[in-house]
């Protein structure tokens, strides 16, 4: 069966401190992946999604950056975080195209920025 | 463009109860999903029930069911028998053939569960 697994699962970082989030899926090839951002008491924003290796579109212009470096493999950076960046950040991963499989979460990695 | 509307913001419902979480959907595309997700306190999101636009039947999964009117552009959540554990935030999502691999989702709707 498929899992995805991501971490940190807490983070508690000062302004201007880089970051690195990172989300693997196993059980599946080729998945589709995803990460959201969610604050506090709001509905999910995608961020970035991914269809392959080092094919990355961004959905909200941010300091932030995701990389596909394996299949299976999603990170979330940035450089320098800002208060803004604050929230709970979700990734994700589905197989099929055009709404006809779920997107699957992980367990999400709660930011606060001080 | 794809717009999810989830107007309830918080519902309450009496423990054994049923609830219905609405859902509306505005799309011009023919084949598309509709998804609803639980997210508990916790965080996670919980992939709960799937309908398809061109499935005739509505979807059900346990104590769970899909109230799909396609004619509406609604897609309400159906819960029976509610249990304390349901208490969370439901959100409703869809992805169409236009939108590719991308979902989006509503706002959500708070859920209590009352004893």
């Amino acid at each position: 069966s498929q899992t995805i697994h991501q971490w940190p699962a807490t983070l508690v970082q000062p302004v201007g401190s880089p970051l690195s989030l990172e989300c693997t899926v196993e059980g599946t090839s080729n998945p589709n992946l995803y990460w959201y951002r969610q604050a506090a008491g709001r509905g999910l924003q995608l961020l970035f999604y991914s269809i392959g290796i080092d094919q990355i579109s961004s959905e909200v212009p941010q300091n932030l950056s995701a990389s596909r470096p394996q299949d299976r493999q999603f990170i979330l950076s940035s450089k320098k975080l800002l208060l803004s960046d604050s929230g709970f950040y979700l990734c994700a991963w589905s197989v099929g195209y055009g709404g006809n499989q779920p997107q699957h979460f992980g367990d999400g990695t709660r930011l606060s920025i001080l | 463009a794809q717009k999810i509307t989830q107007t309830q913001p918080g519902m309450f419902v009496q423990e054994k109860e049923a609830v219905t979480l609405d859902c509306t959907y505005d799309t011009s595309d023919q084949s598309y999903g509709l998804f609803w997700y639980k997210q508990p306190s916790s965080g996670e999101m919980i992939f709960l029930i799937y309908q398809g636009s061109y499935d005739e039947q509505n979807a059900t999964e346990g104590r769970y069911s899909l109230n799909f009117q396609k004619a509406r552009k609604s897609a309400n959540l159906v819960i029976s028998a509610s249990q304390l554990g349901d208490s969370a935030m439901y959100f409703c999502a869809m992805g169409s053939e236009n939108t590719g691999n991308q979902f989006y989702f509503g706002t959500g709707t708070s859920l209590t569960v009352i004893p």
